[in-house]
């Protein structure tokens, strides 16, 4: 079965440094990664997925196939960062859609 | 386009009670899919519903659950004799009919409470 492991529960920075949250898997597949994030008092959003190579709001991902890692990266961090950051994984081939998430990263940009 | 809804956004069931959620998907999604969030927990995948059939309920626990997705209406999480165990945040998510697993848009949650 896959697994999803974000090993940090809480990660602060200052404003301007840069974040790296991690995220590992386990899949004997290809699979599709994805990074949710969750702001104060709002819904679960799409925030990135690797297949569509994009940087939003300054973060970008890469899948590193060899490591099992898809950790998410900015080069500065500010203030409207902080939030809840879950990394997700589903897998691929026919019937693939359920996502499975690891346990989120909350991170706080301290000004 | 108002998004994913679901309600109640809080709901609070004694030990026994039964407990209904209900997810309305966004205009022109088809595909709905329940997870469950136990505290501290990531979500964890429940159930995958198209417009009257369940597809996948490989996370559904074997007693007490189920789930519809009627051709009208909301899709309906019920929760029989609900116990403490089951405290905890449901969402619900949709996608389009195009890919079955597509993107997925999350409703903000349902907290369930049993006392």
């Amino acid at each position: 079965a896959q697994r999803v492991t974000q090993p940090e529960k809480l990660l602060s920075v200052f404003k301007g440094a840069p974040v790296e949250l991690k995220c590992n898997y386990s899949y004997s597949g290809s699979p599709e990664l994805f990074w949710y994030v969750q702001y104060s008092r709002q819904r679960l959003q799409l925030l990135l997925r690797h297949i569509s190579r994009e940087s939003i709001k300054g973060f970008t991902a890469d899948l590193n196939k060899g490591e099992t890692s898809f950790h998410l990266k900015k080069p500065f961090a500010q203030e409207e960062d902080s939030a809840m950051y879950y990394c997700a994984l589903r897998t691929s081939g026919a019937g693939s859609y359920q996502l499975t998430f690891g346990k989120g990263t909350k991170l706080s940009v301290i000004p | 386009n108002a998004g994913v809804m679901q309600n109640p956004r809080h709901l609070v069931r004694r030990r026994g009670q039964e407990a209904r959620l209900r997810c309305s998907p966004m205009k022109g999604h088809s595909h709905v899919y329940w997870y469950r969030q136990l505290p501290e927990e990531g979500l964890k995948f429940m159930v995958y519903l198209q417009k009257e059939n369940i597809i996948d309920e490989s996370g559904m626990p074997k007693e007490r659950f189920s789930a519809e997705f009627p051709k009208e209406g909301p899709s309906i999480l019920r929760i029989q004799q609900v116990v403490r165990g089951d405290s905890a945040a449901y969402f619900c998510a949709s996608s389009p009919p195009s890919r079955a697993g597509g993107e997925q848009y999350f409703g903000p949650g349902t907290r369930l409470t049993v006392t």
